[in-house]
C-alpha cells in the first residue's frame, strides 16, 4: 500500500536510446519531483511539477524530459540515455510548501552501456 | 543552487556509542528536515524542525534547528546495528528543499 511507487526497479539500456520513467502516486499530493542520487552529489533536482501539465526545470535538467498528464502520474524522459546519466534516480511527492516534508519511492537503478 | 555542508562524510562506530553529524549552509532555511536512507530504498523521514532553537526528538534520534538558522544537528544515541544507512539533511530557504550530500554510518556490532 505504498504511497509512491516507481517503475521499473532496475534498467540496462545502450547509449542513445530514449528512457522512460514512471512514478505513480495514490496520495493526491500536488507537488513530484525527480531526483538522481549519485556519489559524492547527494539528491540533486532534475524537475518538478506542481500541478497537472505544469512542470519546471531544477539544477540538472539537462538531457531530459517530464510530462504529467494526470496527478497521479509524473514521467521522466530520457531522450537519448548516455553514460553520464547512469545513476539511481528518486521520485518524490509533497503536498508543498516548507512544512511538507518530501516522500520518496524506492527509486531506479538506471545503467547506461 | 544552495549549497549544504553535511559532516561528517562517513563514520565507523562501536555498538552502543552515540553518533552526531550536522549540516550547514550559507544561507537561512526556514525548515530543516533529516533523512535517513537504507540500502536499496529511497529516503525515509526521521525528523522534521521548523522553528530556530527547536529540539525534536524521535525515539533515540535528537535534531536541533540552529539559532543562526544556518545549521541544524542530528544525535543518535546508543547506536545498534540497524541505524546503518545514509543520513541527509534537507533544508528549506523558502521555494524548494535542497539536500546534502550525507552522512554513512556504519555500526560495528
Amino acid at each position: 500500500d505504498a504511497g509512491i511507487t516507481q517503475s521499473p526497479r532496475h534498467k540496462v539500456t545502450e547509449t542513445g536510446t530514449p528512457v522512460t520513467l514512471r512514478c505513480h502516486q495514490t496520495e493526491n499530493h500536488r507537488y513530484m519531483y525527480w531526483y538522481r542520487q549519485d556519489p559524492g552529489h547527494g539528491l540533486r533536482l532534475i524537475h518538478y511539477s506542481y500541478g497537472v501539465k505544469d512542470t519546471d526545470k531544477g539544477e540538472v535538467s539537462d538531457g531530459y524530459s517530464v510530462s504529467r498528464s494526470k496527478t497521479e502520474d509524473f514521467l521522466l524522459t530520457l531522450e537519448s540515455a548516455t553514460s553520464s546519466q547512469t545513476s539511481v534516480y528518486f521520485c518524490a511527492i509533497s503536498e508543498g510548501g516548507q512544512r511538507s516534508g518530501y516522500t520518496f519511492g524506492s527509486g531506479t537503478r538506471l545503467t547506461v552501456v | 543552487g544552495q549549497q549544504l555542508n553535511q559532516s561528517p562524510q562517513s563514520m565507523f562506530i562501536q555498538e552502543g556509542e552515540d553518533v552526531s553529524m550536522n549540516c550547514t549552509s550559507s544561507s537561512i532555511f526556514n525548515t530543516w528536515l533529516w533523512y535517513k536512507q537504507d540500502p536499496g530504498e529511497g529516503p525515509v523521514l526521521l525528523i522534521a524542525l521548523y522553528k530556530a532553537g527547536e529540539l525534536t526528538s524521535n525515539g533515540r534520534l535528537t535534531a536541533q534547528f540552529g539559532i543562526t538558522r544556518k545549521d541544524s544537528f542530528l544525535n543518535i544515541s546508543a547506536s545498534i546495528p540497524s541505524d546503518v544507512g545514509i543520513y541527509f539533511c534537507a533544508g528549506h530557504p523558502g521555494n524548494q528543499f535542497y539536500f546534502g550530500t550525507g552522512t554513512s554510518l556504519t555500526v560495528i556490532p
